[in-house]
């Protein structure tokens, strides 16, 4: 099993929207609707931002969205903020012997 | 309050073992599956195993397959990963992660990981 792709780095200014892809293959991203995403700030453990494509959990922001279309995956952020400065990355079910495949992870900047 | 804490990290020498632990407390732990999640220094996320809420499924990523083992003990509300055969290339921060259900495969708590270098 490969690891998703994401774009290394993206970047937008405060107020604007941004989107990170994750692409993968009809054995993984294509197949099942169990995506998620995690934001991970410097020194600090992953946080769940999204989950089976597009739910929320409690206490995230309406303004992360989740979306799915073929192989690749989409998670937006909008009305960018300086605290959403982080690493992203997203993760799908791979199957009943590998449950789980990251992407390598996508450096937001908010410029 | 929902924690995840995992220990049994440490140096070890490559071809050697160990075994790490996480305790889980706030929640109905046999109600839940659960994962081990690896990050190397300065590099990203790896799914490593995952298991599901009665251990009827077990999962591996290819890289440790044949030599890691997940177990858990719901009794002792406790999740394991028994590493043999160890490596360089399995030195990371081992986290603990708890699924938001028992089978979506998203990991919505994380303990604060446990540091294992493998190193001679």
């Amino acid at each position: 099993q490969s690891a998703l792709t994401q774009p290394a780095s993206v970047s937008g200014s405060p107020g604007q929207s941004i989107t990170i892809s994750c692409t993968g293959t009809s054995s993984d991203v294509g197949t099942y609707n169990l995506v998620s995403w995690y934001q991970q700030h410097p020194g600090k453990a992953p946080k769940l931002m999204i989950y089976e494509v597009s739910k929320r959990p409690s206490g995230v922001s309406n303004r992360f969205s989740g979306s799915k279309s073929g192989n690749t995956a989409s998670l937006t952020i909008s009305g960018l903020q300086a605290e959403d400065e982080a690493d992203y990355y997203c993760c799908s079910y791979a199957g009943s012997s590998t449950f789980g495949l990251f992407g390598g992870g996508t450096k937001l900047t908010v410029l | 309050e929902v924690q995840l804490v995992e220990s049994g990290g440490g140096l070890v020498q490559p071809g050697r073992s160990l075994r790490l632990s996480c305790a889980a407390s706030g929640f109905t732990f046999d109600d839940y599956a659960m994962h081990w999640v690896r990050q190397a220094p300065g590099k990203g996320l790896e799914w490593v195993s995952g298991i599901s809420w009665n251990s009827g499924r077990r999962g591996y990523a290819d890289s440790v397959k044949g030599r890691f083992t997940i177990s858990r003990d719901n009794a002792k509300n406790s999740l394991y990963m028994e590493m043999n055969s160890l490596r360089a290339e399995d030195t990371a921060l081992y986290y603990c992660a708890k699924d938001i259900r028992s089978d979506s495969n998203a990991f919505d708590m994380w303990g604060q990981g446990t540091m294992v270098t493998v190193s001679s």
